[in-house]
């Protein structure tokens, strides 16, 4: 079965520290795997798209890497900020498929000053 | 803004009322999509449209029934809900319905719906 679990499930760091956040994923064939932001009341916003072949991607202070041998993708936040608030999916995409997106549950994150 | 706009942001509707959901996109796309974001769960996919025709109907109960008019405005209508339905209805467009690298998905702010 196409999963897509991301840990933790919440998160509350300082501003300006560091945090990373993880994905692992059953999904095959595998095409490509898409972080998104997604603030409180609003629709998710793509960060950055990788496929099988990128395993590291940067978006100013998110960076995200990707080891598709075992599956596993995390986000880099570099020196957090209070609009950092947010939660985070994980999304792969199957190449088998007509091109259904699979969704993992999210990371909320909390940034505290 | 991201291109997808959505009204209204908020309903709040009981459970014999009818009511629609609307969704407008300014990017030239030709799929068109709703989604269900229910709290601590992830997006469910409900309805896919390629050039105004349903391609993609995710076992959803018939008291949401989608409509595309053209291929910039897709429509979900709503009738005799239940409280379970309570969640937030993300629309989303892309270039085309096939999930390749270069066909990202642009997703409106959503609509909170609360049945009571």
């Amino acid at each position: 079965k196409n999963q897509v679990e991301q840990s933790p499930q919440s998160l509350i760091i300082l501003e300006g520290k560091n945090c990373t956040l993880q994905c692992n994923y059953t999904v095959s064939p595998f095409s490509n795997l898409r972080w998104y932001k997604q603030d409180t009341g609003r629709g998710p916003v793509s960060l950055t798209i990788m496929t099988f072949s990128e395993n590291t991607k940067s978006n100013g202070r998110y960076t995200a890497t990707l080891d598709a041998d075992t599956k596993q993708s995390s986000l880099h936040i570099t020196a957090s900020q209070l609009s950092d608030s947010a939660s985070y999916i994980c999304v792969v995409s199957s190449s088998g498929n007509t091109g259904k997106l699979i969704f993992g549950q999210g990371t909320t994150l909390q940034v505290k000053p | 803004e991201t291109g997808v706009t959505q009204t209204p942001r908020h309903l709040v509707m009981g459970m014999t009322n009818k009511k629609s959901l609307k969704c407008e996109q300014h990017l030239g796309h030709n799929a068109m999509y709703w989604y269900k974001q229910s709290a601590k769960k992830p997006l469910e996919l409900m309805f896919v449209y390629n050039f105004k025709e349903q391609t993609e109907n995710n076992s959803v109960p018939s008291r949401f029934s989608p409509e595309c008019p053209n291929s910039s405005h897709l429509f979900l209508h709503l009738h005799t809900l239940q409280p379970e339905d309570s969640a937030l209805y993300l629309c989303a467009s892309s270039q085309d319905p096939s999930g390749g690298t270069y066909n990202e998905q642009f997703f409106g702010p959503g609509t909170r719906l609360t049945v009571l």
